[in-house]
């Protein structure tokens, strides 16, 4: 049973361009986090989905960011007009239901030039 | 506003030591989580604690709780190399994902 996959694992980006981040859960899992780590920091909640739904987006920044996690297919987190201070690294988690244990992912470390 | 301070920040031992890390929160909390994180990985789930006075082990980890005084610690018997990383608590209020973390602990073990 394959873990959480994110990829990529590396992302560079010049400052204004877009970067896509996906992750796939595990299997079985319908619930999927996403989360934000600066470096020498913990981890920053930013959005809660479950198949096709948004359930909480209370830590994504208002602009610029989407995510959306389609019927078929991976989650997508989008950071429109990248600037530098979105160089971090991303972690999705998947759960197969609220409440429960959370799976995380390897990370996609951003990198904004 | 909930906080979760860990100490210390970063910690080098020997092989052999023994040694505490501390994390202390600001509020109630139903759970306590501990993660391991080795360099450019993903967390790894150690310890979830439910209850006041909860303690787990395994191998050479051991993680307690206590509510009353809002703190967790994480016992390091006999370091070995190979728990070199960085060691995160985190805290929940409601839910499993809104957790809030601390600054975690960067543990070097040299042999």
């Amino acid at each position: 049973n394959a873990g959480v996959m994110q990829n990529p694992r590396h992302l560079v980006r010049r400052r204004g361009q877009e970067a896509r981040l996906r992750c796939s859960p595990m299997k079985g899992h319908s619930h999927v986090y996403w989360y934000r780590q600066l470096p020498e920091e913990g981890l920053k909640f930013m959005v809660y989905l479950q198949k096709e739904n948004i359930i909480d987006e209370s830590g994504m920044p208002k602009e610029r960011f989407s995510a959306e996690f389609p019927k078929e297919g991976p989650s997508i987190l989008r950071i429109q007009q990248v600037v530098r201070g979105d160089s971090a690294a991303y972690f999705c988690a998947s759960s197969p239901n609220y409440n429960s244990p959370l799976h995380f992912g390897n990370g996609t470390r951003l990198t904004v030039t | 506003e909930l906080k979760v301070e860990q100490n210390p920040l970063f910690l080098s031992m020997q092989e052999g030591k023994n040694y505490t890390i501390y994390c202390n929160y600001s509020t109630t909390s139903d759970r306590l989580y501990w993660y391991r994180q080795d360099p450019g990985k993903s967390l790894e789930s150690l310890f979830v604690l439910l209850s006041n006075g909860a303690v787990k082990q395994e191998g050479r980890l051991m993680a307690s709780l206590d509510t009353k005084a809002r703190l967790s610690t994480l016992h390091i018997t006999a370091a070995v190399h190979d728990l070199s990383a960085t060691y995160f608590c985190a805290v929940d209020m409601d839910s499993n994902y809104q957790l809030i973390w601390g600054a975690g602990t960067k543990l070097i073990i040299k042999p």
